[in-house]
């Protein structure tokens, strides 16, 4: 099974910062890697697929990188409805799938 | 897109639940379903999918032989059967929606509510 880690687990920012998130797989999973946003009572919510491709309904603040092992989402000019949690996935090959413990983008 | 869990509860370790999802909104015998859960301990976890014709089942190892998933694309509605239940699979349990062609999750239901208790 391939296990994600995500880091770091808790993150604090102002609203306006840019933010950086990573997530590294333990094996290659080329660009098969999304991201997930999570509200307190609610789902996730599909943030980026294949890597780079963003969601529907997501502004261009959002932003994912990397190939591979190494994973980013960046968040420029954080605002107040991006404090939430954020999960990586990958869906490599065959399954299982896998997701990352998450990281938490709180209020400094 | 509507996805509608029902079927979540209270059950004894041993026990049995049938989680059911409707879906709407979509041509849904053209995708990919996944049952994902949630718990404070294990955080997301993928448990199950079937694919849209309902011929092939993948499942965790931490719930084959244990969990079946099934579909009726007339009734537009995927089912987690639940056997053996232990305490390890108490969670939130979410039916989920694949994107075309691969295995990201772009629809999520609200989640069913499974706890095995004594």
């Amino acid at each position: 099974e391939i296990v994600m880690t995500q880091s770091p687990a808790t993150l604090s920012a102002s609203p306006g910062e840019r933010v950086t998130l990573s997530c590294r797989a333990s094996e290659s999973v080329s660009g098969d890697l999304a991201w997930y946003q999570q509200k307190p009572g609610q789902a996730p919510r599909l943030l980026i697929y294949g890597a780079t491709t963003r969601a529907t309904g997501f502004p261009p603040r959002f932003s994912g990188s990397g190939y591979g092992t190494e994973f980013t989402l960046t968040i420029s000019n954080l605002q107040s409805e991006d404090f939430a949690v954020y999960y990586c996935q990958q869906y490599s090959k065959r399954p299982p799938w896998t997701f990352g413990r998450g990281t938490k983008v709180d209020m400094k | 897109v509507q996805l509608v869990e029902s079927g979540g509860a209270l059950a004894q370790p041993g026990g049995s639940l049938r989680l059911s999802c409707a879906a709407t909104g979509f041509l849904f015998g053209s995708y990919e379903m996944n049952w994902v859960r949630q718990s404070p301990e294990k955080g997301l976890e993928w448990v199950s999918s079937i694919t849209s014709d309902g011929n092939t089942k993948y499942y965790a190892d931490s719930v084959r032989g244990r969990f079946t998933i099934s579909r009726d694309n007339a009734k537009k509605t995927v089912y987690l059967q639940m056997n053996s239940l232990t305490v390890e699979d108490t969670a939130i349990y979410y039916c989920v929606k694949a994107v075309a062609g691969e295995a990201s999750f772009d629809y999520w239901g609200q989640g069913a509510l499974v706890t095995v208790s004594a």
